[in-house]
């Protein structure tokens, strides 16, 4: 069975901390895509990365990065420096190709940067 | 980069009468779109595929007779929460399935039932 685990339902940093969301996957398929989302409180899902099953390189996106580990399934993510703004809530998800590119979320990561 | 919409953002009805939520892609055609519904302080859960030309495909536990969804154009798909009641209220969200499988999504719909 497909199943995402965010075992952090909420995290308080101060800000220009780093702070890393953790993200851990279920699936027994090979192929398979990992996202991570952003939803602020205006509810709109913000798309932030989406790697798929054979790509285990590392990404860095200005202070955002992500690190993919198959061995231990987990897609986990880290923001650097952070800033107010980062204050929301982050979904990791699941799309294999076994389930007609349907997405599974995580329960989501609700991450409060302090000033 | 594709665009998604949805109308309403906001609806506010009474029990028992029935609330429409359109989503539409704005710049791409989509065979595929899918409807999801988060609970205040939830995650999103699948609800149900939304295929244009055929039937929907619903989720385990979702009805379709109240759920009603319609994908009549390769760029609009309707959901449609029949008799609403209050437990119904929550955030419906829409994606649509980009050329290359990416899941696009929609700015969501708060529906307040009465």
């Amino acid at each position: 069975a497909q199943k995402v685990t965010q075992a952090q339902t909420e995290i308080s940093v101060v800000e220009k901390e780093d702070v890393t969301l953790d993200c851990v996957y279920e699936t027994r398929d090979t192929t398979y895509y990992l996202f991570w989302y952003k939803q602020p409180p205006s509810g709109e899902l913000v798309f932030l990365i989406r790697r798929n099953s054979f790509d285990e390189q590392n990404e860095i996106s200005g202070r955002y990065s992500w690190n993919f580990q198959k061995s231990t399934s987990s897609f986990n993510f880290t923001i650097t420096a952070s800033q107010v703004v980062d204050s929301a809530v982050y979904f990791c998800a699941l799309s294999d190709f076994s389930r007609d590119d349907k997405i599974i979320f995580g329960k989501g990561t609700r991450l409060h940067i302090l000033p | 980069g594709a665009v998604v919409s949805q109308h309403p953002s906001r609806v506010i009805c009474k029990s028992g009468t029935s609330v429409k939520i359109e989503c539409r892609s704005l710049d791409f055609q989509a065979t595929t779109m899918f409807w999801y519904r988060q609970f205040p302080k939830q995650s999103l859960m699948l609800m149900a595929t939304s295929n244009e030309g055929s039937k929907a495909t619903y989720e385990q536990g979702v009805e379709k007779d109240k759920f009603l969804i319609n994908h009549a154009s390769l760029t609009l798909s309707t959901l449609t929460v029949t008799s609403a009641h209050p437990e119904d209220s929550s955030f419906y969200i829409c994606s649509a399935l980009g050329e290359y499988n990416e899941q696009f999504f929609g700015p969501g719909t708060r529906l307040t039932v009465l």
